[in-house]
């Protein structure tokens, strides 16, 4: 089973909709969890980190984290064009703090 | 805040030779993480380095190694070249002064190796 897993995708949607991805990890012992945007020839930008359970909201981006279901989500809504990208989840664990283990990552596509 | 900086960006490199990438962290940051991306396995750690210490590796054979100074920066060398090291090498920095966002890294631009 691998580490983290994302919804392999492609996933599209008309602009102004909202977009779901999401990710489940194996080890429970994960501690901190992140969503990357890598656009295409660029390196992986953070756009969110949450470490609790429940919602963390941050502009049009909400990271949703559910612990018991080892699940982890990111909506954005009203997307953009320029949201185009693939979405990497990464997560730690308590044992190696400075790794990080990714998803093979989600590729998004938004449709004027 | 000055970001992550990777030196060279871009490098072409034959069979058997040996390649030394650079990195530099935020400032403040005391870890620098290594990672490699291909199209075919996406992105695999390679190791982590905190305070001039090697404190995580990944599975890479011998020939992957690396190092950090005390004023943060990171050098990871390639020994013995393999067509497949062909990749994307990104650096990342983390563990500032901010305790909140200890565990965020934050990726430098990458360097492109190709082997031919």
């Amino acid at each position: 089973q691998k580490e983290v897993e994302q919804n392999s995708g492609p996933l599209s949607v008309p602009e102004g909709a909202i977009a779901s991805l999401n990710c489940t990890y194996s080890d429970r012992g994960s501690q901190s969890f992140f969503w990357y945007r890598q656009y295409s020839g660029k390196s992986p930008e953070l756009i969110m980190s949450i470490y609790s359970n429940g919602d963390k909201e941050d502009g049009r981006f909400t990271a949703q984290l559910n612990k018991a279901s080892q699940y982890v989500s990111l909506l954005i809504r009203d997307s953009q064009p320029s949201d185009s990208a693939t979405y990497l989840c990464a997560v730690t664990r308590g044992s190696t703090l400075g790794r990080l283990y990714f998803g093979r990552g989600t590729q998004l596509t938004v449709w004027p | 805040k000055a970001g992550v900086t990777q030196t060279p960006r871009y490098l072409i490199k034959t069979r058997g030779q040996q390649v030394t990438l650079s990195c530099s962290p935020i400032s403040g940051h005391r870890s620098v993480s290594w990672y490699q991306q291909t199209p075919g396995q996406g992105l695999q750690f390679l190791f982590e380095y905190f305070s001039e210490t090697q404190r995580n590796k990944g599975n890479f054979p011998g020939r992957f190694s690396g190092r950090q100074f005390s004023n943060s920066r990171s050098e990871m060398n390639v020994s013995t070249l393999e067509l497949g090291d062909s990749a994307l090498y990104l650096c990342a920095s983390s563990w500032g002064p901010d305790r909140g966002s200890l565990y965020e890294q934050y990726f430098g631009p990458g360097t492109r190796l190709t082997v031919t």
